[in-house]
């Protein structure tokens, strides 16, 4: 099982509908990342996280500690948000970064 | 405030060769780690340099290798190049050790043939 879950794989949407990506995590951290990668390769910083939420323009990201789970929201979706997301957690054993498989999300006009 | 910088951004060898990656990273950051992208695995961790020292290192065969500068900039190698290490390899920097944003480099495409 991996250590970094993230849910769903695949997401199709239509532009302004809310999203939401989940990560789920098995190892204790000392944050979490989420990040984003378009086409091309090249990866942004979302956000970091240790508790609590926070809010960038359209984007929210939560976590919840004593259960091991962060939640990305994308309000007002648009085209421009297609991406893959990805979950990083730092800390574990090793406390390096270690990385969920990424969720592909399209956003359709 | 320029961003992280990776050289070459594309490069193709062949099997036995190898190859060494550069990556800048924004001036003040003193944390370089190094990823590894394949489309089987995503995206690995392969080590982490603060201050000239590695500092955490992932589970990658000793053909990997990296070192800092005393200005922070960090190179990577593989030696011996193998099919499997064909991959965008990643580098991000930070201002600390395991903590803070982390700022990524658009990659190095390596391609073994």
């Amino acid at each position: 099982k991996n250590e970094v879950e993230q849910s769903p794989q695949n997401l199709t949407a239509q532009e302004g509908e809310f999203i939401t990506i989940n990560c789920s995590y098995s190892v204790g951290i000392s944050a979490l990342h989420w990040l984003q990668q378009h086409p091309g390769g090249g990866i942004v910083s979302l956000f970091m996280l240790s508790s609590g939420k926070k809010k960038h323009g359209r984007l929210i990201a939560t976590i919840n500690i004593q259960e091991k789970h962060s939640s990305l929201h994308i309000t007002a979706s648009h085209p421009r948000d297609s991406a893959v997301y990805i979950c990083a957690v730092s800390g574990g054993s090793q406390g390096n970064l270690i990385f969920g498989k990424g969720t592909k999300l399209s956003v359709k006009p | 405030k320029a961003g992280v910088t990776q050289t070459p951004r594309y490069l193709i060898k062949t099997r036995g060769q190898q190859v060494t990656l550069s990556c800048s990273p924004i001036s003040g950051h003193r944390s370089v780690s190094w990823y590894q992208q394949t489309p089987g695995q995503g995206l690995q961790f392969l080590f982490e340099y603060f201050s000239e020292t590695q500092r955490n290192k992932g589970n990658f065969p000793g053909r990997f290798s990296g070192r800092q500068f005393s200005n922070s900039r960090s190179e990577m190698n593989v030696s011996t190049l193998e099919l499997g290490d064909s991959a965008l390899y990643l580098c991000a920097s930070s201002l600390w050790l395991n903590t803070g944003e982390l700022f990524f480099g658009e990659g190095s495409r390596l391609t073994v043939l």
